[in-house]
């Protein structure tokens, strides 16, 4: 059974500061996912990374893929208050369909 | 990228009602989702939609509870039956393309249906 973990549950972080979430799973996946879901809202699409050594960015957060490790991290550069939300990993262990198992989730609250 | 229309957004039931939730993709997607988010929890995932089949559930989620229809490839519906307290979660649909170049390998989610079982 593919599990998948995230830490830390919570992060609380200064604007300005640099910080990274850790994303594990137990299985070989070809597929991690990061989304970011604000309160109350569904989930927003980050980051899809396919292959060992994939590293993608999009403005203050990025993103990185270790197969071999089965490891995944979301880096964030010099926080912003508009960060704050939870950040889930999910991973797609199934081979065939798109069958995502999340991580717990990263609740980001960054304050002034 | 897929936009998903997902009714009803929220909803209020009595115990041992049930609650058919639709979800309406602009386009014809090749693969459709049922997750479940329970308060304070990540997201499980309960069935994928089969379109022309019968869904297939995920270990701890049965049909007789969970029934699913995709009659076409831009629509399905998820009923939660004989509700109870238990089931007071957010429900949510997603998609994922696999014939459009552009959005493949992205699985885009609705906005969610938060059900509170009273």
């Amino acid at each position: 059974e593919l599990k998948v973990e995230q830490n830390p549950l919570f992060l609380s972080m200064q604007e300005g500061k640099n910080y990274t979430i850790y994303c594990n799973y137990s299985t070989t996946s070809d597929r991690l996912y990061w989304y970011r879901q604000d309160p109350g809202k569904s989930l927003e699409s980050l980051f899809v990374l396919l292959s060992n050594g994939a590293v993608k960015q999009e403005g203050r957060l990025m993103a990185s893929l270790d197969t071999k490790a089965r490891l995944s991290t979301l880096h964030i550069t010099a926080a912003v208050h508009d960060l704050s939300a939870t950040y889930f990993c999910a991973v797609d262990g199934s081979g065939t369909a798109s069958k995502l198992t999340f991580g717990t989730g990263t609740r980001l609250q960054v304050t002034l | 990228s897929a936009v998903i229309s997902q009714k009803p957004s929220r909803d209020i039931c009595q115990r041992g009602t049930s609650l058919t939730i639709q979800c309406q993709v602009d386009s014809q997607v090749t693969m459709m989702f049922w997750y479940r988010q329970q308060p304070g929890q990540s997201l499980t995932l309960i069935a994928t939609a089969n379109q022309g089949s019968e869904a297939t559930y995920e270990s701890g989620f049965v049909i007789d509870k969970f029934p699913i229809s995709r009659p076409n490839l831009t629509f399905s519906t998820l009923t939660v039956s004989n509700m109870s307290p238990e089931d007071s979660s957010i429900y949510l649909c997603s998609v994922e393309d696999r014939l459009s170049s552009f959005t493949k390998n992205i699985q885009y989610f609705g906005a969610g249906t938060r059900l509170s079982v009273l």
